[in-house]
């Protein structure tokens, strides 16, 4: 069972640069997200999508973005990366029906640093 | 708005010992409340989960976790903690629309 994949795990960017993170699903989970990561901050949610074809901003939007094309893949985009996209990034995936459907499946994590 | 508080950013137990992790949430109806476990340069395990019916659940590695209504707790437990169980601790808040809010950590340390 593959779940949850990103990649990369690690990597370091230079300010302005751009890069997109990868983020596939196998459980044909139609909710995705995408949440950041910073010590003694919890995890903050960027963007989610409820299907292919449609996203929507969470709670530290600006600075990314995300499409999704198709039910399994959920790619974050930096444009111009910045110091403060520092962080380690979490894609993670949700069936909608049924009471198991609200446990959200978590990947293993990107860290990316912006120098 | 929905919100977690886990008051306690480290907690340092010794091994065999007995823990208790703090969770006070804030949520406009019947929350779906949710323990995760992080160890370093992982992502995040489910521990537990709660959605309705009896109050205490139970989760892998011997956790469990009491929702409290009164209190708006669900702190997590665990009878004798083992030198394993170090890690990161999420507690985390949803209903059933998108959007599952986060704790900021609890980092538990583990004395032999």
């Amino acid at each position: 069972n593959a779940g949850v994949t990103q990649t990369p795990k690690f990597r370091i960017l230079k300010i302005g640069q751009s890069m997109t993170l990868q983020c596939t699903q196998d459980m044909n989970h139609n909710y995705m997200y995408w949440y950041r990561q910073d010590p003694g901050m919890g995890l903050k949610l960027i963007y989610y999508s409820v299907g292919a074809g449609i996203t929507d901003k969470g709670e530290v939007p600006n600075g990314y973005n995300v499409s999704r094309s198709t039910t399994e893949d959920f790619p974050l985009r930096l444009e111009l990366a910045a110091p403060s996209q520092t962080s380690v990034y979490f894609c993670a995936s949700r069936l909608l029906t049924g009471l198991s459907g609200n446990t959200i499946y978590f990947g293993e994590g990107s860290w990316l640093t912006v120098v | 708005a929905q919100s977690v508080t886990q008051p306690d950013i480290h907690i340092t137990v010794s091994e065999g010992a007995s823990l208790e992790l703090r969770c006070n949430y804030s949520y406009g109806a019947t929350p779906y409340l949710f323990w995760y476990v992080q160890s370093p340069g992982q992502g995040l395990q489910l521990l537990l989960k709660y959605f309705s019916g009896d109050t205490l659940v139970q989760g892998i590695k011997g956790f469990e976790a009491e929702f409290k209504r009164s209190q708006s707790s669900f702190n997590l437990r665990k009878p004798s903690v083992h030198w394993s169980d170090a890690a990161e601790y999420f507690c985390a808040v949803g209903g059933g629309g998108n959007k599952l809010t986060f704790g900021t950590g609890t980092q538990l340390k583990v004395e032999l």
